[in-house]
């Protein structure tokens, strides 16, 4: 079994600053990939970042970079220069494709809030 | 391209009645994901397809609930007889063996209540 937490229930930041989501997960595969998804009021699901695990290098999406610590199990997500529009709820997802298997394990989510 | 089309967008609907779910995904996508979310347990997965054949709907939460996927382009999810409690947010998303992530991409969701 897969596993998706997220520690921070809820977040705030100023506009222009950064701020960093914090994800932990558990999976026996070696071969995964990560996600984090945003979901802003709208409640559409917007795929923010994606990390493949055999890839070192940390994934960059203009201003969404993630810490991706393999050993540790841990994949954060880091905002930098906030937006008002980013204001949304952030979820971390895991996916371990094995044979027919594409299931994509959610964490709870971390609301954040940009603040003018 | 368009992407995945969910209706209705929101439906209300008395205890007791059928309420069905209707969902497009990305044209050429071959696997299609049925979500519930809920303030209480997140997202959760009910069922999921990979060329039109349910592979696991172990999340699938009783016998009051149904989905089928009689072409590539069209899933539609059953509830019959609903209850308040199926009261959530419904998602479909579709995703393709070839993407390079295993990426699933999202419909806007139905939102259902049930009085």
């Amino acid at each position: 079994a897969q596993t998706v937490t997220q520690s921070q229930p809820e977040m705030s930041v100023q506009e222009a600053e950064t701020v960093t989501l914090s994800c932990t997960y558990d999976t026996s595969e070696s071969n995964y990939y990560l996600f984090w998804y945003k979901q802003p009021p709208s409640r559409q699901m917007i795929l923010v970042i994606r990390q493949e695990a055999y890839k070192q290098q940390n994934a960059t999406e203009n201003r969404f970079s993630v810490n991706f610590q393999k050993a540790a199990k841990s994949f954060s997500l880091k905002i930098s220069d906030s937006q008002l529009g980013d204001t949304a709820m952030y979820f971390c997802a895991l996916t371990s494709p094995g044979g027919s298997n594409y299931k994509l394990t959610f964490g709870k989510g971390t609301l954040l809030t940009v603040n003018p | 391209d368009a992407g995945v089309i969910q209706s209705p967008r929101h439906e209300v609907t008395e205890m007791g009645q059928e309420v069905t779910l209707r969902c497009k995904p990305i044209s050429g996508h071959d696997y299609l994901f049925w979500y519930r979310q809920t303030m209480m347990r997140g997202l959760e997965l009910l069922i999921y397809f990979n060329n039109n054949v349910p592979i696991d709907d172990s999340g699938m939460p009783e016998d009051r609930f149904s989905a089928k996927m009689p072409n590539a382009s069209f899933s539609t999810l059953k509830i019959q007889p609903s209850e308040p409690r199926d009261s959530a947010v419904y998602f479909c998303a579709s995703s393709l063996v070839g993407l390079p992530y295993y990426e699933q991409y999202f419909g806007p969701g139905t939102r259902l209540t049930v009085t």
